[in-house]
């Protein structure tokens, strides 16, 4: 079992550029998540998904969209790339009360 | 808004002494407490969580929850370097986790 993936690892966009970030989970769980992380702060929610077709906004989804493509499946769009979106991003996904995280992305926008 | 308040460290502690790293959170009707570690560069992993009053013990580790104080806190003990880490607090608050900033952690040999 590879447990959650993300792509890329890391990744520099010039402002207004557009990007998506993969993440992938083949432990067949229903929920899965998108956080950024920015020093000093704790783990924010963009969005996540409670099962496959549905998707719900987080703390702060401004400036991003996603897709849960199937149940393994969970993709973090960025449209118009801004400097404030410089962060690194988690996927996870969940069974239970824990979440498993992947990775991360680390994304610096210029 | 909710908040969970962590102080940021670090806190240093010699090897195998007790390391206590404390949260407290802001929405009363919480249900679900959780640590996770965070080793530097890597992704969160949960150590353990709770749900009631009291102390919940795995291993070295011990979580206690106050729900009157609103305070958890994370006792490890016997410390290894190996816990060097920054330990992320994180509540349930409806649908979603609100974590706290991290308390990092420094064992020395």
């Amino acid at each position: 079992n590879a447990g959650v993936t993300q792509t890329p690892k890391f990744q520099v966009l010039k402002t207004g550029q557009s990007m998506t970030l993969q993440c992938a989970q083949d432990m067949n769980h229903n929920s899965m998540y998108w956080y950024r992380q920015d020093p000093g702060m704790g783990l924010r929610l963009i969005y996540y998904s409670a099962s496959e077709g549905t998707t719900d906004k987080g703390e702060v989804p401004n400036g991003y969209n996603v897709s849960r493509l199937n149940k393994r499946e969970f993709s973090l769009r960025l449209e118009s790339a801004a400097p404030s979106q410089t962060s690194v991003y988690f996927c996870a996904s969940r069974v239970g009360e824990t979440q498993y995280f992947g990775p991360g992305t680390r994304l610096l926008v210029l | 808004q909710k908040e969970v308040e962590q102080n940021s460290g670090p806190l240093s502690v010699p090897e195998g002494a007790i390391a206590s790293l404390n949260c407290t959170y802001s929405d009363r009707g919480s249900q679900s407490f959780f640590w996770y570690r965070q080793y530097s560069g890597k992704s969160p992993e949960l150590i353990m969580f709770i749900y009631s009053n009291g102390d919940k013990e795995d291993g070295r580790f011990t979580a206690q929850l106050n729900k009157a104080s609103q305070y958890v806190s994370l006792l490890i003990r016997d410390s290894q370097p190996s816990d060097s880490a920054t330990y992320l607090c994180a509540v349930r608050s409806n649908y979603q986790l609100i974590w706290g900033a991290g308390t990092k952690l420094i064992i020395k040999p």
